[in-house]
């Protein structure tokens, strides 16, 4: 079957700490992966993407990803963390050709002071 | 450039009672999707369009209708509306396909928050 986890639900990080965010799918094909985000009220925007190449790609805001493929996973991180960045963070797997993305049920980060 | 826009941003329904949500995107993209998020369980797909007049269910379809008469304008229809649905409901759009434009990601309107009571 196809699926999303994400195994930390909420998380809680002091400003200017560093983050990890897990994620880990399964997939039968050749998966492309994403890393949304989503601030209160507000619709889902991109962090970034892997669909081929180098395994450790860049995104927006200062955050990064790491696609392993022998471990099923594409864990987001992010070396110093603003206030801004609370969030909640969903990954997704899905075709690169339909869109039709399967999204994990979201990890919402908090930050404190 | 206004994006993927939905309306009504939020909405109550009594049970039993139908309504459309409406979605419109000015990106010229071949698809489109509805999406329900639920608390703790990610967003769902319910519906998609890779075009004009072609729909086709996704993952929780039932107690849903489509229709894509314009590239522009995906809305959704409940018809005989439950508790169930209480949930926030994205509209989404992209381009993919044989186009030789491929967004690679979708782009998201802010949401229908829809409670059923």
């Amino acid at each position: 079957a196809q699926s999303v986890t994400q195994p930390d639900i909420h998380i809680t990080v002091s400003e200017g700490a560093s983050l990890e965010l897990r994620c880990n799918y399964s997939y039968g094909a050749t998966p492309y992966l994403f890393w949304y985000v989503q601030s209160p009220g507000q619709g889902l925007q991109l962090l970034l993407k892997y669909f081929s190449g180098d395994t450790l790609v860049q995104g927006i805001k200062g955050f990064e990803a790491e696609f392993k493929r022998s471990q099923s996973s594409f864990n987001l991180r992010k070396p110093s963390v603003h206030w801004s960045d609370a969030a909640e963070y969903f990954c997704a797997v899905g075709p690169r050709n339909t869109g039709k993305l399967i999204f994990g049920q979201g990890t919402t980060l908090q930050v404190k002071p | 450039n206004a994006g993927v826009t939905q309306t009504p941003k939020f909405r109550i329904l009594k049970i039993g009672q139908s309504m459309t949500l409406q979605c419109a995107q000015d990106m010229n993209h071949n698809y489109m999707y509805w999406y329900r998020q639920d608390p703790g369980m990610g967003l769902k797909l319910i519906y998609y369009s890779v075009g004009a007049g072609i729909t086709d269910k996704g993952e929780v379809p039932n107690g849903y209708n489509v229709s894509r008469s314009t590239t522009e304008d995906f809305p959704l229809r409940l018809e005989l509306a439950a508790p169930s649905q209480t949930s926030v409901y994205f509209c989404a759009s992209g381009s993919f396909g044989s186009r030789s434009f491929n967004t690679g990601e979708l782009f998201f309107g802010e949401g229908s928050r829809l409670t059923v009571l």
